[in-house]
């Protein structure tokens, strides 16, 4: 079995402050994991992944996560918000041992003031 | 060719109607998916073909009919729906090995049922 948690439906912030979106997982398996972004009415897009290499995971625009088993998390940040970063941020988990169904977070809704 | 398209981008159908909506890859993936997503919710799984046979089915009522005509193709057939299934429809797709899970996303049919 598996699940993953986003601890915070919002997170607001300034730009040019720091983002920590928070996900925390379980699975039966050594897990995959995943960030997505989607902005309104779009679908989604990939920002980065952990697939068991590095615990520190760079991704696309600026934002990283890192892989913590002992705490079962993989949160992630930014160091400077954008205003393009406004948008809806899902955390996924997939069992690499298992089906590779996916399991979604609920979401959590970045907004960004200037 | 990393895009999953998708077709139409809107729709707006009646109770009686039949209609179609269409995803297409082109990256080989052999794994494709359907979600629907409703405002402010994180995508539910509908539909798994791996190569092109039906794995995973949802328990999706028998209105909502999936197709996969070949491997880039991926058909979502609709008949006598509900003003309920009004949503955001989401067609991905994956490699099909289960070393390389993350999902490529088309943007998706909005979907209106009156």
């Amino acid at each position: 079995a598996q699940s993953v948690t986003q601890l915070d439906s919002h997170v607001s912030v300034s730009e040019g402050t720091p983002v920590l979106l928070r996900c925390n997982y379980s699975s039966s398996y050594s897990p995959s994991l995943f960030w997505y972004v989607q902005h309104p009415n779009k679908g989604l897009q990939l920002l980065l992944k952990y697939t068991s290499a590095a615990t520190l995971v760079k991704g696309i625009n600026g934002f990283e996560a890192e892989f913590k088993k002992s705490e079962t998390s993989f949160h992630l940040t930014k160091p400077s918000a954008h205003m393009s970063d406004a948008a809806e941020y899902f955390c996924v988990v997939s069992p690499s041992g298992g089906s590779y169904i996916p399991t979604f977070g609920r979401g959590t809704s970045l907004i960004v003031h200037p | 060719d990393t895009e999953v398209t998708q077709t139409p981008k809107h729709l707006v159908m009646g109770m009686t109607n039949k209609k179609s909506l269409k995803c297409e890859q082109h990256m080989g993936h052999r794994a494709m998916y359907w979600y629907k997503q409703k405002a402010k919710k994180p995508p539910e799984l509908m539909f798994v073909y791996s190569y092109e046979k039906l794995s995973i089915n949802e328990s999706v009522p028998s209105r909502f009919s999936p197709e996969c005509p070949n491997s880039s193709l991926l058909n979502l057939h609709l008949h006598a729906l509900q003003p309920e299934d009004s949503a955001l429809y989401l067609c991905a797709s994956s490699h099909g090995d289960r070393n390389y899970l993350e999902q490529f996303f088309g943007p998706g049919t909005r979907l209106t049922v009156l």
